[in-house]
């Protein structure tokens, strides 16, 4: 069965400082892999996925993810953190089957 | 990308009655689902709703309590039965393409029951 885990409830970054958020994967055959944000009280919001092809991944607002196949990781990265980027993450990947199944989510915070 | 909106944004409602929420998306979507999601933690596969045919759902979910429509390719409705406190939860609707497409959603129902 396919599944997600992201090992840090929350995460604390001074703004300016990189920051990473942190994923790992279980799935049969080729992962497909997305990184979304839920700001407070709205949807989610797509940053960016894996399907094939680099292993590092550029998305929206300057976040990028490197998938790493032998250590099933899907880390969420930016060079530069903003007090804005204060959200939840989650990561998620989608099986054979086509379904999504999510992470239990990383309340990212930037200190100013 | 699709946007899609959902209705009504957030009701309060009495033990034992039923709600439903309606999804639209702005485009033909191949897939639909529904979510639940409790304030700040991770999201739960309720179902996939299916055009022209029955939904699929989730362990622990079932057709009684969280009928599902699908009546064409850009909406879809899912309605909470017979609620109880324990139902109160965001729901959300998100649709996708093929395989290699993400998923997007809507902004989600906050529904609570007293």
């Amino acid at each position: 069965a396919q599944s997600v885990a992201q090992p840090e409830d929350q995460v604390n970054v001074a703004e300016g400082n990189p920051l990473t958020v942190k994923c790992t994967y279980s799935v049969s055959g080729n992962p497909y892999l997305f990184w979304y944000v839920q700001y407070p009280n709205r949807g989610l919001q797509f940053l960016l996925k894996y399907i094939t092809g680099d292993n590092l991944v550029k998305g929206s607002y300057g976040f990028e993810a490197e998938f790493n196949k032998s250590q099933t990781s899907f880390h969420l990265k930016k060079p530069s953190a903003l007090v804005s980027d204060s959200a939840l993450y989650f990561c998620a990947v989608r099986g054979i089957d086509d379904k999504i199944i999510f992470g239990k989510g990383t309340r990212l915070h930037i200190l100013p | 990308s699709a946007v899609i909106s959902q209705k009504p944004s957030r009701d309060i409602c009495q033990r034992g009655t039923s709600l439903t929420i309606q999804c639209q998306v702005d485009s033909q979507v191949t897939m639909m689902f529904w979510y639940r999601q409790q304030p700040g933690q991770s999201l739960t596969l309720i179902a996939t709703a299916n055009q022209g045919s029955e939904a699929t759902y989730e362990s622990g979910f079932v057709i009684d309590k969280f009928p599902i429509s699908r009546p064409n390719l850009t909406f879809s409705t899912l309605t909470v039965s017979n609620m109880s406190p324990e139902d109160s939860s965001i729901y959300l609707c998100s649709a996708g393409g093929d395989s290699y497409n993400e998923q997007f959603f809507g902004p989600g129902t906050r529904l609570t029951v007293l």
